[in-house]
């Protein structure tokens, strides 16, 4: 398996544009999380996918970010407009069901300047 | 309220010497504990998971863990360190009934030779 797959792996952007993470996770799973991981706040859940469900989104920080996922194989997060403090790095994980092991994709890296 | 604390920011130790990383945590219920290591530029790659029974917990490479209920802890050991094993390590838990992982700060292991 291919793992949880994430991209893009880097992004630099400038301040006020939209920024669009992608994921696909694991075949089968049907639980997908975000997390965003800095180094003030360490790793913090952002949102939580059930069969493509938006089962809990308290992490989401404000209306600036939001999150899809239109079918069980691809999930997008998106913010927009863009602040320099929402550099971070970006992780999509995924699970068989929301208790099971979380398997996390590689990142991504986000710098808004 | 769930929580992991990760009382080390960084454990030094000899390549050959035993190793501990240590975690505390605090939950409503059973505790699920997990360990997670993350080298550079890369994403969370899952060591091994406490649900219930043995309180040894034996994970991926040679890591093993001890779960022990009066202290409310599950410490990571390693019985000889390995240079490759230099990485940042992350306790987290979860309430048996939930999903959400709360994850600890981290902590920085260096294996010197």
């Amino acid at each position: 398996d291919a793992g949880v797959i994430q991209s893009p792996r880097h992004e630099v952007t400038e301040m006020g544009q939209e920024v669009t993470l992608r994921c696909k996770p694991i075949s089968g799973h049907n639980s997908l999380f975000w997390y965003r991981q800095t180094m003030m706040r360490g790793l913090e859940l952002l949102i939580y996918f059930n069969n493509n469900v938006p089962i809990d989104d308290s992490g989401m920080p404000e209306d600036r970010f939001s999150a899809k996922m239109p079918n069980a194989s691809f999930s997008t997060l998106k913010i927009q407009p863009s602040e320099p403090r929402d550099s971070a790095v970006y992780f999509c994980a995924s699970s068989l069901g929301g208790g099971d092991t979380q398997y996390f994709g590689p990142g991504t890296r986000l710098t808004v300047l | 309220a769930q929580s992991v604390a990760q009382p080390e920011d960084q454990v030094n130790v000899a390549e050959g010497n035993p190793l501990t990383v240590k975690c505390t945590y605090s939950v409503s219920g059973n505790p699920y504990l997990f360990w997670y290591v993350q080298y550079p530029n890369r994403g969370l790659q899952f060591l091994l998971k406490y649900i219930t029974g043995d309180n040894l917990v034996k994970g991926s490479y040679g890591f093993e863990a001890e779960f022990n209920k009066s202290q409310t802890s599950f410490h990571l050991k390693k019985p000889s360190a390995l240079v490759s094993d230099s990485a940042l390590y992350f306790c987290a838990v979860r309430a048996n009934s939930g999903y959400a992982l709360n994850f600890g700060k981290g902590t920085s292991l260096l294996v010197t030779p």
